[in-house]
C-alpha cells in the first residue's frame, strides 16, 4: 500500500500570514500513461465533513479561494495558503488515488495563532 | 441541490451488524463512482470502499474484507455498506462520498472526492 506522511502535525498560523503543508508518497504517484499524478487534497473544518480542495495534485475544486495552491511531483507535494484566514483552520489531509487502497496522511492541524 | 444523506449508525454489540445507507439527490448518480470513508475517535480520514457504475468494479480496504460490503441500487439513487462481524476499532463517522468526473475523449478523468454527505455514527461496545 501507498504510505502518505504529512508535515507538520500541528500549524499554528496568524492571520494573513503564509501556511505551508507537507506530503510525502512511498510510492510515485504519477501515472506516465496519462501524465496525471494522482494526489488530492481535503479539508475537514470543526463539526463538518470532509471537503475537497486540490485534486490531480494541482486543481483546484470549484468554490475553492484561489488562495490555495498545490504542487510537487513524483512523491513530494505540498498544499500552500497564500494568506491563511480565520475560516481556514481544521483539519488538512493529502490522500492518494493512484492505486487501491486509496490512501491518505495522518492530517495537518491548522490553528489560528 | 447535489445532496448525499446518509443514514442506519448507530450503538452495536462487538460482533454484530449495521447497513448504512446514502441516499443521493440533485445529480445523476448512476453516472457517479461512489466511496465509503470513515474517521475514527481521535484519528485521521480512512478510504473503505469504492464501487463503480453498474457495479462493476468494487475495492474494499483489506481490513474489512470480508467482513463489509458496498453495494448501490441506482434505481432509488442509493449507495449501502453492510457492515457485519464489527469490532471496537470500527466505531468511527462513516461518510459517503462521489467521485467526481469530466468526460473527454480518451475516456473519463476523475477529480476527487467531491460530495459527501453529514456522516453518520457508528458505536461498536458492549
Amino acid at each position: 500500500d501507498f504510505v502518505m506522511t504529512q508535515t507538520p502535525v500541528s500549524l499554528p498560523v496568524t492571520p494573513g500570514e503564509p501556511a505551508s503543508i507537507s506530503c510525502r508518497s512511498s510510492q510515485s504517484l504519477f501515472d506516465s500513461g496519462d501524465g496525471n499524478t494522482y494526489l488530492d487534497w481535503y479539508l475537514q473544518k470543526p463539526g463538518q465533513s470532509p471537503q475537497l480542495l486540490i485534486h490531480t495534485l494541482s486543481y483546484r475544486a470549484s468554490g475553492v479561494p484561489d488562495r490555495f495552491s498545490g504542487s510537487g511531483s513524483g512523491t513530494d507535494f505540498t498544499l500552500k495558503i497564500s494568506r491563511v484566514e480565520a475560516e481556514d483552520v481544521g483539519l488538512y489531509y493529502c490522500m492518494q488515488r493512484m492505486e487501491f487502497p486509496w490512501t491518505f496522511g495522518q492530517g495537518t492541524k491548522l490553528e489560528i495563532k | 441541490e447535489v445532496q448525499l444523506v446518509e443514514s442506519g449508525g448507530g450503538l452495536v454489540q462487538p460482533g454484530g451488524s449495521l447497513r448504512l445507507s446514502c441516499v443521493a439527490s440533485g445529480f445523476t448518480f448512476n453516472t457517479y463512482e461512489m466511496n465509503w470513508v470513515r474517521r475514527a475517535p481521535g484519528k485521521g480520514l480512512e478510504w473503505l470502499s469504492y464501487i463503480s457504475g453498474r457495479s462493476n468494479t468494487i475495492h474494499h480496504l483489506d481490513s474489512v474484507k470480508g467482513r463489509f460490503t458496498i453495494s448501490r441500487d441506482d434505481a432509488n439513487n442509493s449507495l449501502y455498506l453492510q457492515m457485519n462481524s464489527l469490532r471496537a476499532e470500527d466505531t468511527a463517522v462513516y461518510y459517503c462520498a462521489r467521485l467526481a468526473y469530466t468526460n473527454s475523449a480518451g475516456g473519463p478523468r476523475y477529480h476527487g472526492m467531491d460530495v459527501w454527505g453529514q456522516g453518520t455514527t457508528v458505536t461498536v461496545s458492549s
